[in-house]
Formats: structure tokens, sequence, C-alpha cells
């Protein structure tokens, strides 16, 4: 249970393009989600959390018009990336939970983005 | 605020041997707590959680952790390590409530034959 699906798990596009990451929560309905960025050989860097229904939450330093988060359905949030940019590119990683607070994150596979 | 420090980014053990990765954590309230294994290329996978139920907590794949109060501590180990362990080990923190998970920098552990 509580399987998280990501999807693409690969992006390769030009500079200047949008790309749309989904995230999906197959089995339960997530709450609340969660848009992670990762550089290599780092740790997690919490983009946003958004809740279904609500606008997300951008954590300080993160563009809202740059990165458009839409949790329109208890099963789904859409990350994307608008004109974006080589600098854009990284691991980003999504993840769900329920609403109960003991509850933990369940992640995603994650997709890479390169921007050339 | 919440935080963790997870000591050592690298750990290397003999295939067999103990595993024993080190993670620290500050916070104002009880806590909730997690370890997170993260293999080349994807996401994060839950091995545990500490939610203020039993101190000791056992996880998948043979791991468990132990919940200190005292020390402000919650270690992740496993008696004999695999091959397949070798990965990269997140200890995070969440405060009761809240909904962000606070990670640690990481450990990535290295298995030798």
């Amino acid at each position: 249970g509580a399987v998280v699906s990501q999807h693409p798990s690969w992006v390769i596009c030009k500079s200047g393009t949008s790309v749309k990451i989904e995230c999906r929560s197959l089995d339960f309905q997530a709450t609340t989600m969660f848009w992670y960025r990762q550089f290599p050989k780092q740790s997690l860097m919490l983009m946003a959390t958004s809740n279904e229904g609500s606008k997300a939450t951008y954590e300080q330093g993160v563009e809202k018009d740059k990165f458009l988060i839409n949790h329109a359905s208890l099963t789904l949030s859409t990350l994307t990336v608008t004109s974006a940019h080589p600098e854009d590119s990284s691991f980003y990683i999504c993840s769900a939970r329920t609403g109960e607070d003991n509850q933990p994150q369940h992640f995603g596979d994650g997709t890479r983005l390169s921007i050339l | 605020a919440q935080s963790v420090t997870q000591l050592g980014s690298h750990v290397s053990v003999s295939e067999g041997a103990l595993v024993l990765l080190r993670c620290n954590y500050s916070s104002s309230v009880p806590p909730y707590l997690f370890w997170y294994v993260q293999y080349p290329n994807q996401g994060l996978q839950l091995l545990l959680k500490y939610t203020s139920a039993a101190t000791l907590v056992k996880g998948i794949n043979g791991f468990e952790a132990e919940f200190k109060k005292s020390e402000t501590s919650f270690h992740l180990t496993k008696p004999s390590a695999h091959m397949s362990d070798a990965a990269e080990y997140f200890c995070a923190v969440k405060k009761g409530g809240g909904n962000k998970l606070t990670f640690g920098t990481g450990t990535q552990l290295k298995v030798e034959l």
C-alpha cells in the first residue's frame, strides 16, 4: 500500500519550454502533497506544500510563477516548470500523505529534468 | 524549529557486519521521526517511523531504530549488512501537528565484500 507514482521519470527539453510533472497517489487519498528538489549528493529541499483544493504554500526563495503547482484532486498534484532554463535542471521528487498527523510521507520515484 | 543531524556522510561496513547510522534530532515538542532509504535515481522509501508508541521500532529489510529521548537520538541499526543495503539513508523529523519533514543531510552506506 501507499504507492505514489511520479511521471515522467526523465525529461530532456530545450531551454524556454515548459515541463509538467505529475504525482499520483495510487491507493490512498493524499490530503497533502509535497514537492522537493534534490541536487546531486545533497538532501531534499522542500519547494512547496499543497493541500487539495487550495493554493500551494511555497518555501522562501522558491518562485511561484516559475514553479506552478496544482492539486486539483485527492490523488493528483502537478508541478509545471515554466520557461525552463539549464539552472532548473535537477531531480524533482514528490511525496504525499493522508491527513492523519502521525502518518509518514510516501515518495514518488522522482523526475530527472535536464534542460539543454 | 526542528532539526536533524546525521553524523558521518559516508559509512563503510563489511558484508555481514553491524550497520549503525547515527541521527540526532532537535525538537521543541515530542517529534515524529523517520528513516528513509534512497537508491540511485529513485525516490525515498520509508524504512521505519517513530510516532510515540514503542521506543524500539522495527522496519523493513531487517532495520530497526531506537528512540532515546535522553540522548535526543534515533540511530538506525541492522545486525548484518547485505550488499543490497548500499544506498543513501536519510533521517527526518516532523513536529506533531505540523506538515513539514526536516531531513538530515544523508549518510551514504557502502557495503564491502
